[in-house]
């Protein structure tokens, strides 16, 4: 299956600072990959769908000025958490889809984000 | 609106002991299914999947899952457990969503199974 990396695996920063989140995809190509946040004890929730060479696409809810995406290439996508508050606090994860539509991922190994 | 729902969520069993973790969807279309498992520090690994053909599915280390449309289901199964299967299995579906077109992976909310040596 396809390899997927995260770094940093994790960060502990102070509120009001950027926090950048790498994703890659080490042997697959992916024009979409899927960013994903997991709170303790609950299901992962997907944040948004990042499309190479285009604009991420949201989910209800997940605001875009905050948690900006870029998928610069067809095996890296940025998550940057903008002016990060406590209530950031979680475990990012991002996956990366054989094929398009109802393929299966392949997860990163995702990133404690720890806000002061 | 679409969702996934495990019933259990903690689940203690000795080895050797049969396993089935329940996990039922909400979608009136096609799906396609899944079962993920986490294992102690480690990212999520695809454990089986359902598309379409043969509703009774095996996956990897003697894990099966059984698709029953009519009941909503794609329950998990293993005859004989191991200390190793010490593990969160996600439960997840894939399908269109009707509002933007695309396809969307809902997860349930996972299981936590802790086998006794």
């Amino acid at each position: 299956g396809a390899v997927v990396s995260q770094h940093p695996s994790r960060v502990i920063c102070k509120s009001g600072t950027s926090v950048k989140i790498e994703c890659r995809s080490l042997d697959f190509q992916a024009t979409t990959m899927f960013w994903y946040r997991q709170f303790p004890k609950q299901s992962l929730m997907l944040m948004a769908t990042s499309n190479e060479g285009s604009k991420a696409t949201y989910e209800q809810g997940v605001e875009k000025d905050k948690f900006l995406i870029n998928h610069a290439s067809l095996t890296l996508s940025t998550l940057t958490v903008t002016s990060a508050h406590p209530e950031d606090s979680s475990f990012y994860i991002c996956s990366v889809p054989l094929a398009a539509g109802g393929s299966t991922q392949y997860f990163g190994p995702g990133t404690r984000l720890t806000v002061l | 609106a679409q969702s996934v729902s495990q019933h259990n969520h903690h689940v203690i069993l000795s080895e050797a002991a049969s396993l089935e973790l329940g996990c039922n969807y909400s979608y009136g279309g096609t799906v396609n299914l899944f079962w993920y498992v986490q294992y102690p520090g480690q990212h999520l690994q695809l454990l089986l999947k359902y598309f379409s053909g043969d509703p009774l599915v095996k996956g990897i280390k003697g894990f099966e899952a059984e698709f029953i449309k009519s009941k909503f289901s794609f329950n998990l199964r293993k005859p004989s457990v191991q200390w190793s299967d010490t593990a969160e299995y996600f439960c997840a579906v894939n399908a269109v969503d009707w509002g933007s077109g695309t396809y969307k992976y809902i997860f349930g909310t996972g299981t936590r199974l802790k086998v006794l040596a």
